[in-house]
């Protein structure tokens, strides 16, 4: 199985800081990479797709970029809504793996 | 309005059996691949089964195989997870998901509506 692996666990920042978090996978998955954002006792949320794809309705502060084993999640301008943790997935071949989430927390 | 309603979970003792079900409404179900996703409490998530839009090709991952049986029933828009052989380990939230990136013939499943989950405690 393609393991998939995030940096950091978790940070700490503050509203209005630019935070980038990376997803390696274990073997090349192309741009099958998609990114997602889950709030405590929420459903997780798609945010992006095809590694750069922004999903309808995210707002434009996400950007997603990478191909091949390295990918990251930028998040411009951080907001008070965007404290969270962030998933990767790859959907390049079965099984299907998710990374072991980012945990954004306030400063 | 896409909606994903799971029912069917609760407590259950190892080794016994559970149905999960997921109604979907909002959108055409028989065009879309589906798949289980759970989440053990404060842990990751964890792909878990995967069915096509015609149900002839369903995948399973390896921690559930021959244990759980994935299926639908596009005329009733339902999806579902019949659990067997149920250990500790297969706690957790269950969250029906649509997949926009597979087709009949390849899957490439990323998850673009999630339900609300349901979840399922397996302990004496």
């Amino acid at each position: 199985a393609i393991r998939m692996t995030q940096s950091p666990s978790s940070l700490s920042a503050s509203t209005g800081d630019r935070v980038t978090i990376t997803c390696r996978a274990s073997q090349g998955i192309s741009t099958y990479l998609a990114w997602y954002e889950q709030k405590p006792g929420k459903a997780p949320k798609l945010l992006i797709y095809a590694s750069s794809t922004l999903q309808s309705g995210v707002p434009s502060r996400f950007s997603g970029g990478g191909s091949g084993t390295d990918f990251t999640l930028t998040i411009s301008c951080l907001q008070s809504e965007d404290f969270a943790t962030y998933y990767c997935q790859q959907y390049y071949t079965y099984p299907w793996t998710f990374g072991q989430g980012t945990k954004v927390e306030i400063k | 309005e896409v909606q994903l309603v799971e029912s069917g979970g609760g407590l259950i003792q190892p080794g016994g059996s559970l149905r999960l079900s997921c109604a979907a409404s909002g959108f055409t179900f028989s065009s879309f691949s589906m798949s289980w996703v759970r989440q053990a409490p404060g842990k990751g998530l964890e792909w878990v089964s995967y069915i096509n839009s015609r149900s002839s090709s369903i995948d399973y991952a390896d921690s559930v195989n021959d244990r759980f049986v994935m299926s639908r029933d596009n005329a009733e828009n339902s999806l579902h997870l019949q659990m067997n052989s149920l250990r500790a380990e297969d706690t957790g939230v269950y969250y029906c998901v649509r997949d926009p990136g597979s087709t009949v013939l390849t899957p490439k499943p990323y998850f673009d509506n999630w339900g609300q989950g349901t979840l399922v405690i397996v302990s004496s």
